[in-house]
């Protein structure tokens, strides 16, 4: 059974056209992260939410905002999505902080988007 | 700003030979974990391992804490080409509920 689950797979958009990416949880974990991963990089964490607080990478561009209406759902809106910010972006949650415990973070597939 | 370097960043070697990817830092981390990713996926943990000098089997992937907790291995016996795909070491620091992920290995495996 799924736990992280991101919609859509794939993504096209256009230059400057505002796109929304979903990401829900099956875990009732606590925190859930976004990460932009270019290609064959490693992950760059952009913010994430401890339940309704959120917390924003100092170098996360303004473009990219969060949203968490509740605890199964968080949202990635890029307001105006330039060519570089083609990557895939990843969801995932840990059930507490990770320092905190050995909670690990699990992953969602991913969403690849695309800027034409 | 914690760093993790992985070494080598690429990796493609044939079927049924042992091969090791290395994690170094400068840090010191809580507890240091192994992920695999596969094209088109999310990473996947592997382990997670956390005293120093903690060496975990899971099946023919060994993975070692370095006694410190600022390095990690991961030794892969008679590698498959299963085992294809890109592996990510990431630290958890004290007092910081953020993982630093390592730079990647990209392992290719050779029918």
């Amino acid at each position: 059974d799924a736990m992280v689950i991101q919609n859509p797979r794939y993504q096209v958009t256009q230059f400057g056209k505002p796109v929304t990416l979903s990401c829900s949880q099956t875990l009732n974990h606590n925190v859930m992260y976004w990460y932009q991963q270019k290609s064959s990089q490693a992950p760059k964490l952009l913010f994430h939410y401890y339940d309704k607080d959120f917390n924003n990478e100092a170098d996360t561009p303004d473009n990219f905002q969060s949203r968490r209406p509740n605890t199964s759902f968080c949202f990635l809106d890029i307001r105006s999505p330039g060519l570089g910010d083609a990557a895939m972006y990843l969801c995932a949650t840990s059930r507490d902080w990770t320092s905190t415990s050995t909670d690990t973070q699990y992953f969602g597939p991913g969403t690849r988007l695309t800027v034409l | 700003t914690q760093l993790l370097e992985q070494s080598p960043q690429f990796l493609s070697i044939q079927e049924g030979e042992n091969l090791t990817v290395y994690c170094n830092s400068s840090s010191v981390f809580s507890s240091l974990q192994w992920y695999r990713q596969e094209p088109g996926e999310g990473p996947v943990l592997l382990v997670t391992v956390v005293t120093g000098g903690e060496v975990k089997k899971l099946k023919r992937l060994t993975f070692q804490f370095g006694d410190a907790r600022k390095d990690s291995s991961l030794h892969i016996t008679a590698a498959q080409p299963g085992d294809t795909g890109l592996y990510l070491c990431a630290g958890v620091s004290f007092g910081n509920e953020k993982l630093t992920f390592g730079t990647g290995t990209r392992l290719t495996i050779i029918p």
